[in-house]
């Protein structure tokens, strides 16, 4: 089943800080983040894994609740550069198949 | 520079036409990926591979095809078959499980 992710909108002032979350119905093995721009490729954000392991960019901080099967995604100090829709994919065991949110569209106002 | 190649960026098909979709990639890279994105939506899987000459089906599958006779080359075919193909389609590789996904910029498909 699709993760959920809340907020699926959310308009920030240049500064100012946001949390994306990402819920699922399963038990969770991993959970992937990327942004994508309007007409272009999602760009790779952070992977989380059971267990505690992270890789991804150093700017960008999210956490893992495993008993909650939730990720969130921190933004702080956002710039303008932030603005996208943000997508998480989540595995429910090492598949290949990533199973991804419907998205959080993200605007950075100056 | 490595990289992920969709090609071409946009095509019109007509109704009972079959089209090709171009997904080449120089990563080196054994897992390759074929998702639609339709607007407000997340990516959907439609075929994945893990290496040469072997491919699964993702969740929507129906009015597709795929080969994967070279590492580098993940061809989708939308087929006539497939009643609604008007979308964004994204190919994707990665070095394996839980690794970063490169994508390609897309292709727009349209049914005229």
């Amino acid at each position: 089943q699709q993760p959920v992710q809340s907020p699926q909108a959310v308009i920030l002032r240049e500064g100012e800080d946001a949390v994306i979350n990402c819920s699922s119905s399963k038990a969770l093995y991993s959970v992937h983040w990327y942004r994508q721009k309007h007409g272009e490729a999602p760009v790779f954000l952070m992977i989380l894994l059971k267990g505690g392991e992270q890789k991804g960019h150093e700017k960008i901080s999210a956490s893992f609740n495993e008993k909650k099967q939730q990720s969130s995604l921190y933004l702080t100090a956002s710039q303008l550069s932030y603005s996208g829709t943000y997508f998480c994919g989540t595995e429910w065991d090492s598949n290949y198949q990533l199973i991804w949110g419907a998205g959080t569209k993200l605007i950075i106002k100056p | 520079d490595g990289g992920i190649t969709q090609s071409p960026k946009y095509l019109f098909r007509k109704e009972g036409q079959n089209v090709t979709l171009s997904c080449e990639q120089n990563l080196n890279h054994d897992a390759m990926y074929w998702y639609r994105q339709d607007p407000g939506q997340g990516l959907r899987l439609i075929y994945y591979s893990q290496i040469v000459n072997d491919f699964q089906k993702g969740d929507i599958a129906e009015g597709y095809s795929v080969s994967r006779e070279k590492k580098e080359s993940f061809p989708l075919t939308v087929t006539s078959a497939q009643k609604n193909p008007t979308a964004f389609y994204l190919c994707a590789s990665s070095d394996g499980l839980n690794t970063e996904a490169f994508f390609g910029q897309g292709t727009r498909l349209t049914v005229v």
